[in-house]
């Protein structure tokens, strides 16, 4: 299996740009989650998909924040306008959703933005 | 609402000296809990689980915990500890599927562990 894929690894942006991190879950995941990783506030979930649809977005911090899964092989965290203050390592997982049992997280390799 | 503590940001241990990392979890229902590992550049990489049953899990790489209720505490150990295991370690709870009814992960803030010869 090649797991969860992210792109682009790294990204250096500068203010005021427009940031699209893309995510490609296993096949045959249902459930996709956006993950964001910074050493004052550690991991947090942004957002969770369940069957291409939002289901929990309370964890996207602001406006400047949306994401979209179009289909159930692709997902793309959207940041608009950038800030110093999104530099972060972004994280993408997915799962296979069973109702009544725990659903394992598979995590992609992140991507590393950095905004100047 | 679920919470996680791991006392000691960072952990230092000698090649095959034991691994005691901690983890200290609040929960309002049964919990689900969880150590990831996430070496450097990587994403994370689930070591064990507890849901239900034997209290006493164990994982890959020899790591193992033990869920023990009355202490809130789901702490990681290792008998020995090897050059591989250096890496950031996470503990993480979720309730049992009941939160917006999926299994939402609240990690700790991780604890970094070096090992040296």
């Amino acid at each position: 299996d090649a797991g969860v894929i992210q792109s682009p690894r790294h990204e250096v942006t500068e203010m005021g740009q427009e940031v699209t991190l893309r995510c490609k879950p296993i096949s045959g995941h249902n459930s996709l989650f956006w993950y964001r990783q910074t050493m004052m506030r550690g991991l947090e979930l942004l957002i969770y998909f369940n069957n291409n649809v939002p289901i929990d977005d309370s964890g996207m911090p602001e406006d400047r924040f949306s994401a979209k899964m179009p289909n159930a092989s692709f997902s793309t965290l959207k940041i608009q306008p950038s800030e110093p203050r999104d530099s972060a390592v972004y994280f993408c997982a997915s799962s296979f959703r069973l109702s009544g049992t725990y659903n394992e997280q598979f995590f992609g390799p992140g991507t590393r933005l950095t905004v100047l | 609402a679920q919470s996680v503590t791991q006392l000691g940001s960072h952990v230092s241990v000698s090649e095959g000296a034991l691994v005691l990392l901690r983890c200290n979890y609040s929960s309002s229902v049964p919990p689900y809990l969880f150590w990831y590992v996430q070496y450097p550049n990587q994403g994370l990489q689930l070591l064990l689980k507890y849901t239900t049953g034997a209290t006493l899990v164990k994982g890959i790489n020899g790591f193992e915990a033990e869920f023990k209720k009355s202490e809130t505490s789901f702490h990681l150990t290792k008998p020995s500890a090897h050059m591989s295991d250096a890496a950031e370690y996470f503990c993480a709870v979720s309730d049992q599927g009941v939160s917006g009814g999926y299994n939402k992960l609240i990690f700790g803030a991780g604890t970094r562990l070096a090992v040296h010869p």
